[in-house]
């Protein structure tokens, strides 16, 4: 079946540690994104690629990195610079540029900083 | 970054009842689009909307793209038990087409009363 697949689906780290989160597609989208979401808040970009090899900051990128090596994966690093990294992250692709950008979403991974 | 207005914040209704949401904005958009999220889930794509004035139903939902091209609402007739979760609206800015960026509404919680 096609779709976005997020793992894991909880993790747990402890201050002062990097964590990286896994985003999979298999639905030949050429753009992907990562967001974070809070309780009782929207959806915050973080980063976003529309093609290989390329990126750009969303509207929250400091203390995340990413990489896009290949057209399948988007993988997010939470790194210690993060100042409040515990929330539900959601990773999204959609088809290419010429689209009027319908987002599909992933089942997202919660991470708790203990 | 923007956020658009979402109203209202949360409803309680009981079983049968229809429901009213909108967005709104001081901005233009191209593209509007309704996703809903169960708890712990990422967001579903319910409605895409493309231009000004088009109404789209799905099965017991009805989205429609303000004339104006600053606003959006959705409806949801004869509510049923499956339709509690968080609704919310998605644009994608004038100024943004060709960026693939979306902005999102702050959500509307629906709850159904038994």
């Amino acid at each position: 079946d096609g779709g976005i697949t997020q793992s894991p689906k909880y993790l747990f780290r402890k201050e002062g540690q990097n964590v990286t989160l896994s985003c999979e597609q298999n639905l030949n989208h050429d753009a992907m994104y990562w967001y974070r979401q809070d309780p009782g808040q929207g959806l915050r970009l973080i980063y976003y690629s529309q093609i290989v090899n390329d990126f750009q900051k969303g509207d929250i990128a400091e203390g995340y990195s990413v990489s896009r090596e290949k057209k399948e994966s988007f993988p997010l690093t939470v790194t210690s610079a993060q100042k409040n990294p515990t929330a539900f992250y959601l990773c999204a692709s959609s088809p290419s540029w010429s689209s009027y950008n319908e987002q599909f979403f992933g089942p997202g991974t919660r991470l708790t900083v203990l | 970054g923007q956020q658009l207005n979402q109203s209202p914040q949360s409803m309680f209704i009981q079983e049968g009842e229809d429901v009213s949401m909108n967005c709104t904005s001081s901005s233009i958009f191209n593209t509007w689009l309704w996703y809903k999220q169960e708890p712990g889930e990422g967001p579903v794509l319910l409605i895409a909307l493309y231009k000004a004035g088009e109404l789209t139903s799905n099965g017991r939902l009805t989205a429609q793209f303000g004339i104006t091209r600053k606003d959006s609402f959705l409806n949801i007739s004869a509510s049923i038990p499956s339709d509690v979760g968080i609704y919310f609206c998605a644009g994608q800015l004038e100024h943004d087409f060709g960026n693939e960026k979306l902005t999102f509404g702050t959500g509307t919680r629906l709850t159904i009363i038994p």
